[in-house]
């Protein structure tokens, strides 16, 4: 079974452009997930999709992150413009139920410069 | 606000001791509690996780210990072996709330 994918694996921007990640979760998990890991820190949850609808974006930086997933299928996250301090991994994980077992994609590093 | 918190950032162990990983949690209504691992450049992967209506779960060297009086929950790896060297974060959440994770706790397993 093919797990989480995401791509790119490594980004570095300078401060004020823009990233977009993206994210193909496993096959027939309906809900997705994007987290964001700082270094030291546990994975933080930005935005949680049920098929293609929010469930809760209560920690996503709304005037630069932005994220959908049309089909219900793969999501895109975007920042714009980026800072310093969104240097992290952007993490995105599936599960088949909500409260389920997450699985988790390898991550996608930014760094801004 | 910490709700999840894992005190020891690090804990070295000898291969073939027992290796104790502690978690702390603040939020009385989380009722589900998970253990991930984390290798570098890799995402988290699931081991283990333990329901509130329970003070204990195996799974193979793997056992969660569940204090909900004392808000306190420990992975028991036995016997700890190398390639259990990484990171391990504590996760909770309340019903189909979402996760809160821990800082992490870096295991080492020396020879």
């Amino acid at each position: 079974e093919a797990g989480v994918a995401q791509s790119p694996r490594y980004k570095i921007i300078e401060k004020r452009q823009s990233v977009a990640f993206w994210c193909n979760p496993i096959s027939g998990h309906a809900t997705l997930y994007w987290y964001q890991q700082i270094l030291g820190q546990g994975p933080k949850l930005l935005i949680q999709f049920q098929n293609n609808g929010v469930v809760d974006d209560s920690q996503l930086p709304k005037d630069r992150f932005s994220a959908e997933r049309l089909k219900g299928v793969d999501s895109t996250l975007k920042i714009q413009p980026a800072k310093l301090e969104d240097s992290a991994v952007y993490l995105c994980a599936s599960s088949f139920l909500v409260s389920g077992e997450l699985f988790f994609g390898e991550g996608s590093r930014l760094t801004v410069l | 606000d910490q709700q999840v918190k894992q005190n020891s950032p690090s804990l070295s162990v000898q291969e073939g001791r027992i290796s104790i990983l502690n978690c702390d949690y603040t939020n009385s209504m989380f009722d589900y509690f998970l253990w991930y691992k984390k290798y570098p450049a890799e995402g988290p992967t699931f081991l283990i996780s333990i329901s509130s209506i329970k003070d204990k779960n195996e799974d193979g060297r793997f056992t969660v210990f569940l204090n909900k009086s004392a808000k306190h929950l420990s992975l028991h790896i036995v016997p700890s072996q190398p390639g259990d060297s990484a990171v391990y974060f504590c996760a909770a959440s309340a019903g189909n709330d979402k996760l809160i994770f821990g800082t992490g706790t870096r295991l080492q397993v020396f020879p």
